[in-house]
């Protein structure tokens, strides 16, 4: 059974830093290009980030978020990051892990909230 | 970059009822299109892809129609169950983008 699993969320204040984890299991993750995508509280589905499979060596990035968020992938530990800095309010969201385009498997996901 | 539109934003249906959403990209972009529905407080669930294709296990009263810039989702005979929010995702070049969404329920 294929299974994502977001971790690192939390409260953080505007301009610091979060790194968000993803454990997969069930499939070969090296096999897949994966995904971040992001929901702000009551609003629609943003895509975020995009690294390719195996050595993610193909990485796209939202406009919103180039240059602050940083998505990354280990391949021996079955695992997707997000390293996310310079965060702003309108950051706030849940963050879900996503395999493949178009996405077919999502994680349940983990809230970030940006606020002093 | 190509913008994706949702029509209508909301809808209200009765049970058995035929319902439509289409979804419009500013440029051409094939048949790399998906359809997704999220229910309250759950993640979304792939409905079609490819703009017609119907992913495993997905009830067949669903079904996807479209290419270029035009594409619909179908709902034939709308059940209870269906009451959700429904995105389109462009996913032919970056970025990949999502539709709007259009929320669905029951009149």
């Amino acid at each position: 059974e294929v299974q994502l699993v977001e971790s690192g969320g939390g409260l953080v204040q505007p301009g610091g830093s979060l790194r968000l984890s993803c454990a997969a299991s069930g499939f070969i993750f090296s096999n897949y290009e994966m995904n971040w995508v992001r929901q702000a509280p009551g609003k629609g589905l943003e895509w975020v980030s995009y690294i390719s499979s195996s050595g993610g060596r193909t990485i796209y990035y939202a406009d919103s978020v180039k240059g602050r968020f940083t998505i990354s992938r280990d391949n021996a530990k079955n695992s997707l990051f997000l390293q996310m800095n310079s965060l702003r309010a309108e950051d706030t969201a849940v963050y879900y892990c996503a395999r493949e385009l178009p996405i077919d498997y999502w994680g349940r996901g983990t809230l970030v909230a940006v606020s002093s | 970059d190509i913008q994706m539109t949702q029509s209508p934003s909301s809808l209200s249906a009765s049970v058995g009822d035929r319902v439509s959403i289409t979804c419009r990209a500013s440029q051409g972009i094939r048949n790399f299109l998906a359809w997704y529905q999220q229910k309250p407080g759950k993640d979304p669930k792939l409905l079609i892809y490819a703009a017609s294709t119907l992913q495993s296990g997905v009830p067949f009263r669903f079904s996807g129609s479209g290419s270029g810039t035009d594409f619909t989702l179908t709902i034939n005979s709308l059940q209870p169950e269906d009451v959700a929010t429904y995105y389109c995702l462009k996913y032919s070049t970056d970025p990949f983008t999502f539709g709007p969404g259009t929320k669905v329920d029951i009149k």
